[in-house]
């Protein structure tokens, strides 16, 4: 299996835009989880999903952020309108079930100027 | 929520050295996993261990839930050991997100 797949790798975009962000799970993997890293909170959950149906998204930052699961191969996270506080890198994970082993795609390396 | 702090937050090793990573928790998990986020970034699982020892190679990791720590060991360790490692934990009875600790930083030299 090619593992977790995000896309694309690196974005960079000026404030003000939309930024949409990709990610496939590994098949056969039910829960689906986005993360943030910043050197100032470290790696904290934003959104996560059990067969395609989100479950828990209190760690969204404000209402800038939406995640959706259309099927179980895919999932996107926008941010409209991005700022630069929203510069991070931004990894999608997936298990098998819920509190089963997690792995981790990539990450997006976003950049907001 | 739960806090999760790893020891030592920075690691200098000369290569062939051992190491012991320790990752404390301030409440009941029913998930462990440890991470070695490379160079590059990317976040390798090294392994899923809410209880009992593991090993893998040069690395083994011991979890003791109910003492709330888990250790991981590195032997032999190598330049492509370092990076970063990371402990996260999923807490008992409060949803399912890891909980990740702020790392170990871990420079292997030659």
């Amino acid at each position: 299996d090619a593992g977790v797949i995000q896309s694309p790798r690196h974005e960079v975009t000026e404030m003000g835009q939309e930024v949409t962000l990709r990610c496939k799970p590994i098949s056969g993997h039910n829960s689906l989880f986005w993360y943030r890293q910043t050197m100032m909170r470290g790696l904290e959950l934003l959104i996560y999903f059990n067969n395609n149906v989100p479950i828990d998204d209190s760690g969204m930052p404000e209402d800038r952020f939406s995640a959706k699961m259309p099927n179980a191969s895919f999932s996107t996270l926008k941010i409209q309108p991005s700022e630069p506080r929203d510069s991070a890198v931004y990894f999608c994970a997936s298990s098998i079930d819920l509190n089963t082993e997690a792995f981790f795609g990539q990450g997006t390396r976003l950049t907001v100027v | 929520g739960i806090q999760v702090e790893q020891s030592p937050p920075d690691l200098i090793l000369q290569e062939g050295a051992n190491s012991t990573l320790r990752c404390n928790f301030s409440d009941s998990v029913n998930n462990l996993q440890w991470f070695h986020q490379n160079p590059w970034g990317q976040l390798i699982n090294l392994f899923y261990i809410p209880s009992g020892t593991k090993q893998n190679g040069r690395l083994s990791a011991t979890t003791v839930a109910t003492e709330r720590y888990s250790l991981l060991y590195i032997s032999s360790s190598q330049t492509t050991d370092s990076g970063v490692y990371f402990c996260a934990v999923v807490r008992s009875n409060s949803g399912y997100a890891l909980n990740f600790g702020k790392g170990t930083s871990l420079l292997v030299t030659p």
